[in-house]
């Protein structure tokens, strides 16, 4: 299986302030279609995770954008330029370039 | 717009199956794999397998290989999730995914 390794596990941010999570595959997540299965989820709390950006980069039907995903192979970056009370919650990426998906651990953002 | 509604909340003995429901809208539900994902209570997101809705092949993942049913009625745009031999590790949230996810439906194992 690939293992998806999220750094770091939590983070707290002033309102406004930048964020960045990290992302590491075990393998490379480029497929042969020339296409990368890295996604980035958010969960709130009490709610199922909502896609924020798929494929990389590429944001999600009505994700603001502050919200921005790169990286390539097996490094992942998902920056957050300035955050806002309603992003909290806990960011997960995730794998589907292969079977079994695998998610990172989640990375706990609060605002200060 | 593309929605995934599940069936309610379940209480099982251990032992017993659940039989989760996944009502797809908004979009041609043969054309899109629907995958299953749970989350135990304060844990992280956990895959369970894959259905195509179209031809009703499964991939399941090897955790839940022999325990783990997922079916379709294309009739009625729905796809199910069947887990036996249910313990208490089972309890969980189970989530039917699409690019969305459904609401989740709260499964708990308790005698």
């Amino acid at each position: 299986d690939i293992v998806m390794t999220q750094t770091p596990l939590s983070l707290s941010v002033t309102p406004g302030q930048p964020a960045s999570i990290s992302c590491k595959s075990s393998q490379s997540l480029l497929y042969s279609d020339g296409k990368t299965y890295l996604y980035w989820y958010l969960q709130k709390p009490g709610q199922p995770p909502q896609l924020l950006i798929y494929e990389v980069s590429n944001r999600f039907s009505g994700v603001p954008d502050r919200f921005s995903g790169s990286g390539s192979g097996t490094d992942f970056t998902l920056k957050i330029s300035r955050v806002e009370a309603e992003d909290v919650g806990v960011y997960y990426c995730m794998q589907s370039i292969q079977v079994p998906w695998t998610f990172g651990q989640g990375t706990k953002v609060e605002t200060k | 717009q593309v929605q995934l509604v599940q069936s309610g909340a379940e209480v099982k003995k251990p032992g017993a199956s659940v039989k989760v429901s996944c009502k797809a809208s908004g979009y041609t539900f043969t054309s899109y794999d629907i995958n299953w994902v749970r989350q135990a209570t304060g844990q992280g997101l956990e895959w369970m397998g894959w259905m195509n809705p179209n031809s009703g092949n499964t991939g399941y993942a090897q955790k839940f290989q022999g325990r783990v049913t997922m079916t379709r009625n294309t009739s009625i745009s729905t796809a199910y999730m069947e887990l036996s031999s249910l313990t208490s590790e089972d309890t969980a949230v189970y989530y039917c995914v699409r690019g969305v996810w459904g609401q989740g439906t709260t499964v708990t194992v308790s005698s």
